[in-house]
């Protein structure tokens, strides 16, 4: 099994500001990662594919990076709706995801 | 735009057996290269990949759940299945169904359904 490590387990961040989230695989997945964000009541939703693609209708402030074991999504400038849960989740094995980001307000 | 939709029941009692069917709507479960996929998530917890069917029938699961879990499809009625058996208290979780995509041999998943709750209590 590859284990995906998410850091921090929250972040604190206020609106306008640029957030870092980072993903860390155990093994190589060379760049099969992809991003979900999951609000409260809420499935996820997939914001980036292939370590840095958009997904349809992902605004441009939504942007990722990595290969390898190391990866990061940076929001640009947070909106007040950008305030969720974020997961990473590898599939160059079977899929596994990280245990999550909280991004909340400060 | 392809949707999908859980069902079943949302209590099972220990050890029986969990059965839930995911209906996809807004395209057909046999056009383009996807698979579908079964993933759930404890109350506060991360999420957890079951496992996949493709619409030949091959699947694919998750190794630490393999020997109790079976995915199905039914192409004629656009859904696809899962069962779950000797399930435990630690099986209560929300089920999402999902569809993959990929360039590689595993998936990304894009959309998800809602999700339903499965609680396992007597």
């Amino acid at each position: 099994e590859i284990v995906m490590t998410q850091s921090p387990a929250t972040l604190s961040v206020s609106p306008g500001e640029r957030a870092t989230l980072s993903c860390r695989a155990s093994q190589s997945v060379s760049s099969n990662l992809a991003w979900y964000q999951q609000k409260p009541g809420q499935a996820p939703r997939l914001l980036i594919y292939g370590a840095s693609t958009r997904a349809t209708g992902i605004p441009a402030r939504f942007s990722g990076s990595g290969s390898g074991t190391e990866f990061t999504l940076t929001i640009s400038s947070l909106q007040s709706e950008d305030f969720a849960v974020y997961y990473c989740q590898q599939y160059n094995n079977w899929p596994s995801f990280g245990q999550g980001t909280r991004l909340e307000i400060k | 735009q392809v949707q999908l939709q859980e069902s079943g029941p949302g209590l099972v009692k220990p050890s029986q057996t969990l059965s839930l069917t995911c209906t996809v709507s807004g395209g057909s479960i046999s056009s383009g290269s996807y698979y579908w996929s079964w993933i759930r998530q404890p109350a506060g917890k991360g999420l957890e990949w079951i496992g996949r069917i493709y619409t030949s029938g091959s699947t694919n699961y998750n190794p630490s759940l393999k020997s109790r879990v079976t995915i199905s499809v039914d192409t004629s009625k656009n859904q696809f299945s899962l069962k779950l058996s000797s399930v435990t208290a630690a099986d209560t979780a929300v089920y999402y169904c999902a569809r993959g995509i990929s360039a590689a041999w595993y998936n990304w998943f894009d959309p998800w359904g809602q999700g339903t709750l499965v609680t396992v209590s007597s």
